[in-house]
């Protein structure tokens, strides 16, 4: 079953608007970690923002934001001023549980941002 | 953040032949490797999580004996893609665990075969 869902194949936002990204997740662990990562088209996987599933806060940096709404399972990524450089693939992923377990992607969305 | 190496980053190859790929972990060390595969526009899939000295843990689906994982050291992790076929083309990625929360990936393999 999927654990990961990102509804958004592709999103287009204006230059300094902000951006929501949605995410929504399967677990019956207590315990888990959300995150974000940014990939342009080099390919390399960019952490931009991690949720804690105890943590009371949602989690920002810079202009990233998460907005997460642990009964509703969802943890939706906001840009806010979007720049040209927003422009990639975003994945959504969980690690469940304590210890060294893996982290399972979402299939992604598609930001542009339009000048 | 901590730096994550993988070499080559781009890599042709006859079909039939075999392709090592090699994961570093730069300035700490990992005790727990991952290995995923990422086909064109589509999202990473976990091929197999690897740690120290012991046997690589492979997803269903995978061949581990296609696949060969090998994390000698807590710096390094290698893949090797046996005999290698057309289809066996991706981007490879791996990453690296340092704490609870932090996992970092390096840049990628893009595996050709021809």
């Amino acid at each position: 079953a999927q654990k990961i869902t990102q509804t958004q194949p592709g999103m287009f936002v204006q230059e300094k608007e902000a951006v929501t990204l949605d995410c929504t997740y399967d677990t019956s662990d207590q315990s888990y970690g959300l995150f974000w990562y940014k990939q342009p088209s080099s390919g390399e996987m960019i952490f931009l923002i991690y949720q804690g599933s105890y943590d009371e806060q949602n989690a920002t940096e810079g202009r990233y934001s998460l907005n997460f709404q642990k009964a509703r399972k969802s943890a939706n990524l906001v840009i806010s001023a979007s720049q040209l450089g927003d422009s990639a693939m975003y994945f959504c992923a969980m690690r469940e549980g304590p210890g060294n377990n893996d982290m399972r992607f979402g299939a992604g969305t598609r930001l542009t941002v339009k000048p | 953040g901590a730096v994550v190496s993988q070499h080559p980053s781009r890599v042709i190859c006859k079909s039939g032949t075999s392709v090592k790929i090699e994961c570093r972990s730069l300035d700490f060390q990992a005790t727990t490797m991952f290995w995923y595969r990422q086909f064109p526009k589509q999202s990473l899939m976990l091929m197999a999580t690897s740690n120290e000295g012991s046997k690589a843990t492979y997803e269903q689906g995978v061949e581990k004996d296609k696949f060969l994982i090998n994390h000698a050291s807590l710096t390094l992790s290698t893949l090797t893609v046996t005999s290698a076929h057309p289809e066996d083309s991706s981007f490879y990625i791996c990453s690296a665990k340092v704490l609870y929360n932090e996992q970092f990936f390096g840049p990628g393999t893009r595996l050709t075969v021809l």
